[in-house]
């Protein structure tokens, strides 16, 4: 998995509680991604970072904060998890953006709201 | 584990036989292409890419075409083996954009 790993990779969590993933990587690439994965849905970007302290917002952003304190490290907040954000939650780098910005999955967190 | 989804299409072949897999992408100013294979309980892992400049190109047992009068990508296994079963979806990249993902194709090999 391209030198990613997230934690935990899976969480049993209830409603109203706030939820952290981490997501970590060891090859120093710049740019890095959060997806839900649903049933009926392809991948669905949340949010993203291209660089340290520079996130912007996915298309599926509501509900979600991100932090990037570290190139490494690419953290995703449910402030409040809901029963809508149980999923498959991916996390995803790449070295540069626009063409030619192929992007590498982590093994992926699978989420439940209760 | 982790899956894709519940009610994809599905292409089921015979191990040793080539298999096609179709995606129709949205936007005829994509510029990039990416196909992507993902195993039950696993991430997505990228196979093979091509810019729009071109309309085909070949990796380790792996083909892709792109045809963009029609919008159209297609993704060519040859001999197909039980480990090639898995999700493969398609990403497209519109001028620089962000990927845009398919909801994917299951291929179930036949030993």
């Amino acid at each position: 998995d391209a030198g990613i790993t997230q934690s935990p990779r899976h969480k049993v969590t209830e409603t109203g509680t706030p939820v952290t993933l981490r997501c970590h990587q060891t090859e120093n690439h710049r740019y890095m991604y959060w997806y839900r994965q649903d049933p009926g849905h392809g991948l669905r970007l949340i949010h993203y970072s291209y660089g340290v302290k520079d996130t912007d917002k996915g298309e599926v952003s509501d509900g979600y904060s991100v932090s990037r304190s570290k190139t490494e490290d690419f953290l995703l907040t449910l402030e409040s998890a809901t029963s809508s954000q149980t999923s498959v939650y991916f996390c995803a780098i790449s070295e540069r953006e626009g063409i030619y910005n192929e992007q590498f999955f982590g093994p992926g967190t699978r989420l439940t709201v209760l | 584990g982790e899956s894709v989804g519940l009610h994809l299409p599905t292409l089921s072949v015979q191990e040793g036989d080539n298999s096609i897999i179709n995606c129709a992408y949205s936007n005829s100013a994509s510029d990039y292409f990416i196909w992507y294979k993902q195993e039950s309980g696993k991430g997505p892992q990228f196979i093979i890419d091509i810019r729009s400049n071109m309309d085909k190109r070949q990796g380790q047992r792996v083909t892709v075409l792109l045809n963009k009068t029609v919008k159209h990508l297609s993704l060519q296994i040859a001999a197909t083996q039980p480990g090639d079963s898995a999700v493969y979806f398609c990403a497209e990249n519109i001028l620089g954009g962000k990927l845009i993902f398919g909801q994917g194709t299951e291929l179930s090999v036949k030993p």
